[in-house]
């Protein structure tokens, strides 16, 4: 069965570092989205993307985040100057037609 | 967005059916309802997506009356590994791919 991949599953960094966090979707899909679930929390929407551009962000996703899909099959969440409310399980999905959302097992950051 | 309200939590024992409801008095026209599955530490997984009336798969049923302004899903027969916090989304699929609101979810805990 396909599967969304993220890497790293856990990443340690110090509050002020750039992050980049990043998700290969399924193959076919054409659309893909950044969610991030704070411990104990909701999962939050933060951006959505199609056709190489951003469909739509939250209010979360303010000047230090940005998205690319540099090649053909990565798609990434670059997070420029990590604050200590950073700290988050970061989802990444990815969607065809049919509007399922496949979710992968997601990437923890720590913010020190 | 639709907004929806579901209860936080709810307790079962093994073998009994589970039925979650889900309140969304704004539902839009264009709508569909999407219930995932999200296990701890991991990212939400999909269950199943209905318009209206019903629609069952090998792992649920969703009942959608006619006026749409709640659903219900029932899971027959759960088990320990149903354990699970559960969401209820509400959102127009059709090609424009809109971003999912995540609510609180239900939480089941299931016991022998």
């Amino acid at each position: 069965e396909p599967e969304v991949t993220q890497t790293p599953s856990h990443q340690v960094t110090q509050m002020g570092q750039e992050v980049i966090l990043r998700c290969v979707p399924i193959s076919n899909h054409l659309y893909f989205y950044w969610y991030r679930q704070i411990l104990g929390q909701k999962v939050e929407f933060l951006v959505s993307f199609y056709n190489n551009e951003i469909s739509e962000k939250s209010e979360i996703f303010d000047d230090q985040f940005s998205v690319e899909r540099p090649d053909g099959s990565n798609f990434t969440l670059k997070i420029r100057s990590t604050k200590l409310e950073d700290s988050a399980m970061y989802f990444c999905a990815s969607s065809g037609d049919a509007g399922e959302l496949f979710f992968g097992e997601g990437s923890r950051l720590t913010v020190l | 967005l639709a907004k929806t309200t579901q209860p936080i939590s709810m307790d079962s024992y093994e073998g009994q059916e589970v039925n979650i409801t889900c309140s969304h008095n704004n539902i839009a026209t264009n709508d569909y309802i999407t219930w995932y599955q999200q296990f701890p530490s991991q990212g939400p997984r999909f269950i199943i997506q209905g318009y209206k009336t019903k629609v069952t798969n090998e792992v649920a049923s969703l009942f959608i009356p006619a006026d749409r302004k709640s659903s219900t899903l029932s899971l027959p027969r759960v088990s320990l590994s149903d354990t699970a916090v559960y969401y209820c989304l509400v959102g127009d699929y059709g090609g424009s791919q809109g971003n999912l609101i995540f609510g609180k979810g239900t939480k089941l805990s299931v016991k022998p």
